[in-house]
């Protein structure tokens, strides 16, 4: 099977700092990863795209100085909130798609960040 | 752009009945895959079935399986002789065909609003 892993599951952090979230595929290699975020009983709302090795592409309306993603080798890509405040909070989930000529995504459990 | 609209938030079923899922979406595209997710209380994402635009015979996996019609836009989903583990928001996606990297379109999924399924015992 192809496996995502996202650590933590659950962070809780202070007003004004910052939390990295990581997303890793375990048993394939990752060619682009998406981060997505979905608040409770809603959809899944697509933030950006990340490409190993390149800058990652943001939806509009998400700001990329806020989420900072770096997806730095084919296994692993990490999504920063900096100085995150309580509207921050939310279910962050990534997902994985291997390489050419699969489509499929393969998501990773997610992560519940709360910003008190 | 690609829009999908699930026009129903929450559905109820009996264990062992079955129950449709609805789905439309607009698109200009001629080439793209559908699919259908399942999002149980965990918030893990499963995939429950998928579509090539391009073939005519719908999809089915084992008790769930789709009625796709493309000259109409729809692509709704029939679950047959439900299980309580089927109980989870549905949501129903739409992704470009084709393949491509950094600012393209290429592998991004479009959710639509999702459907609240209850199976009751």
């Amino acid at each position: 099977g192809a496996v995502v892993s996202q650590h933590p599951s659950w962070v809780i952090c202070k007003s004004g700092t910052s939390v990295k979230i990581e997303c890793r595929s375990l048993d394939f290699q990752a060619t682009t990863m998406f981060w997505y975020r979905q608040f409770p009983k809603q959809s899944l709302m697509l933030m950006a795209t990340s490409n190993e090795g390149s800058k990652a592409t943001y939806e509009q309306g998400v700001e990329k100085d806020k989420f900072l993603i770096n997806h730095a080798s084919l296994t692993l890509s990490t999504l920063t909130v900096t100085s995150a405040h309580p509207e921050d909070s939310s279910f962050y989930i990534c997902s994985a798609r291997k390489g050419f000529p699969s489509y499929e995504q393969y998501f990773g459990p997610g992560t519940r960040l709360t910003v008190t | 752009a690609q829009t999908v609209t699930q026009s129903q938030p929450e559905m109820s079923v009996q264990e062992a009945e079955t129950v449709t899922l609805s789905c439309t979406y607009d698109t200009s595209e001629n080439n793209y895959y559908l699919f259908w997710y399942k999002q149980p209380p965990s918030r893990q994402m499963i995939l429950v079935i998928r579509q090539e635009a391009y073939k005519q015979q719908n999809a089915t996996e084992n008790r769930f399986s789709v009625n796709f019609q493309k000259a109409a836009k729809s692509f709704s989903l029939k679950i047959s002789d439900s299980q309580l583990g089927d109980t989870a928001m549905y949501f129903c996606a739409f992704m470009k065909h084709g393949w491509g990297t950094g600012g393209t379109s290429y592998g991004k999924l479009t959710f639509g609003q999702g459907t609240i399924l209850t199976v009751h015992p």
